[in-house]
């Protein structure tokens, strides 16, 4: 079954460490996005993803790093630079006729400490 | 002032009402995603909708592209529906859409 993978679901760090986050699709989807949650709020976009070896900044970039190197993967790295990283972050494919078919991930909560 | 909204932002029910969340966004879009987030954080689509209405099971949703407004409705409802449902828009951008979320409506449903 095609789908969507975040790994791992919860993840602890020390404050100063970058910490890169997993996602990965089966769906032959071209884009590719990653969201943060904070409690109470809504998803904002931090980084997106159109085709492979190309990505834009969303909304809240500062202190994040993401690669697409293959069609399938698009790690998001946590940064030490980021001031306030421990969220829930979700990850986010889209494809499918006219780009509106969108399968989320299970998300990974990031504590740091 | 945030281009998708929902309303309510909490909603109580016993379990047999109906219920209705209510979307509205004010941007052209190509789609609209109802989703479902239980406490783990999970997110699951339940419905995408580009005009019309669709059905699946008890839940029903609807949109009105003239009013750019939707809404997501739960009969008989039961304790399990009880999550965050979101609302979230795929914006025109010429061939550059991009997923907009609302913030959420936090469903509980008492036995």
């Amino acid at each position: 079954d095609g789908g969507i993978t975040q790994s791992p679901k919860y993840l602890f760090r020390k404050e100063g460490q970058n910490v890169t986050l997993s996602c990965e699709q089966n769906l032959n989807h071209d884009a590719m996005y990653w969201y943060r949650q904070d409690p109470g709020q809504g998803l904002r976009l931090i980084y997106y993803s159109q085709i492979v070896n190309d990505f834009q900044k969303g909304d809240i970039a500062e202190g994040y790093s993401v690669s697409r190197e293959k069609k399938e993967s698009f790690p998001l790295t946590v940064t030490s630079a980021q001031k306030n990283p421990t969220a829930f972050y979700l990850c986010a494919s889209v494809g499918g006729r006219m780009n509106t078919e969108a399968f989320f991930g299970q998300g990974t909560r990031l504590t740091v400490v | 002032k945030n281009e998708v909204e929902q309303s309510p932002q909490n909603l109580t029910a016993q379990e047999g009402e109906f219920i209705t969340i209510n979307c509205s966004y004010s941007v052209g879009i190509s789609a609209l995603h109802w989703l479902q987030q239980h406490p783990g954080g999970g997110i699951v689509s339940l419905f995408m909708l580009s005009s019309g209405k669709k059905k699946h099971g008890r839940l029903i949703a609807t949109i009105n592209i003239q009013e750019k407004h939707s809404s997501l409705h739960i009969t008989a409802s039961h304790p399990r529906d009880s999550a965050v449902y979101i609302c979230a828009v795929f914006k025109v951008n010429f061939g550059n859409e991009k997923l907009t979320f609302g913030t959420g409506t936090r469903l509980t449903i008492i036995p």
